[in-house]
């Protein structure tokens, strides 16, 4: 079976810009998380998205959104880029069920650089 | 979710067994304990995960003390493939807990030759 995967695995942007990052999950799976990874902050919890709908958030600005389609694919998007939000952005899915089934297996993460 | 706490780095010689522990000293009845680790600028790979017995599978075994206060990650034979950060992560299935792992800062255990 597939792992997750993430597109585009490297991304330069300008601050100012906006930026869509994608993740395809586990075939099956119907959560997906993203997560934030910074040297100064470690990996951090974005938002979780199942069945279309966002069910979990952390505590990120607004810039920071997503979306999920009926297949469970998700993207992120960021708008108006800074400096600081360049980062590692991992995405994990779930089957989401009892506790042998939501285990959350990450993907390969999509590394942003905002000059 | 209940704090974890882990030792910031730990070595071990190549072929022998890498002891990884971690205190989670507040967990309630109804958290598990998960392990993953990250290879450098990888994704978080799962380890293996328990609620209070002890588990095993092909990468690890996990021993969770009886009072489920602190836990031990176990390599039983550590390669240098095995040199990462490992997290020790205690989390609830609630609805309010959803999609989300707080990972703390981990253990680098460095495997040496």
């Amino acid at each position: 079976k597939a792992g997750v995967t993430q597109t585009p695995r490297y991304l330069i942007k300008t601050r100012g810009q906006q930026v869509t990052l994608s993740c395809s999950p586990i075939s099956g799976h119907r959560s997906v998380s993203w997560y934030q990874q910074t040297p100064g902050q470690g990996l951090q919890f974005l938002f979780e998205y199942f069945s279309e709908t966002q069910r979990n958030k952390g505590n990120f600005p607004g810039r920071f959104s997503g979306r999920q389609f009926s297949n469970s694919r998700s993207e992120m998007n960021v708008s108006t880029l800074e400096l600081g939000d360049s980062a590692l952005y991992l995405c994990a899915s779930s089957l989401v069920g009892g506790p042998s089934t939501d285990t959350q297996y990450f993907g390969p993460g999509t590394r942003l650089t905002v000059l | 979710d209940a704090k974890t706490t882990q030792p910031p780095s730990m070595d071990c010689a190549e072929g022998r067994a890498a002891n990884l522990p971690c205190n989670h000293s507040t967990i309630s009845g109804n958290e598990y304990v998960y392990w993953y680790r990250q290879i450098h600028s990888q994704g978080p790979q799962y380890i293996i995960h328990g609620l209070k017995n002890n588990e095993t599978n092909e990468m690890a075994s996990l021993i969770i003390t009886e009072d489920r206060k602190s836990s031990t990650l176990i390599l039983p034979h550590a390669t240098l493939r095995d040199t990462a950060v490992y997290y020790c992560i205690v989390r609830s299935h609630g609805s309010s807990n959803t999609g989300k792992l707080i990972f703390g800062q981990g253990t680098t255990l460095q495997v040496k030759p």
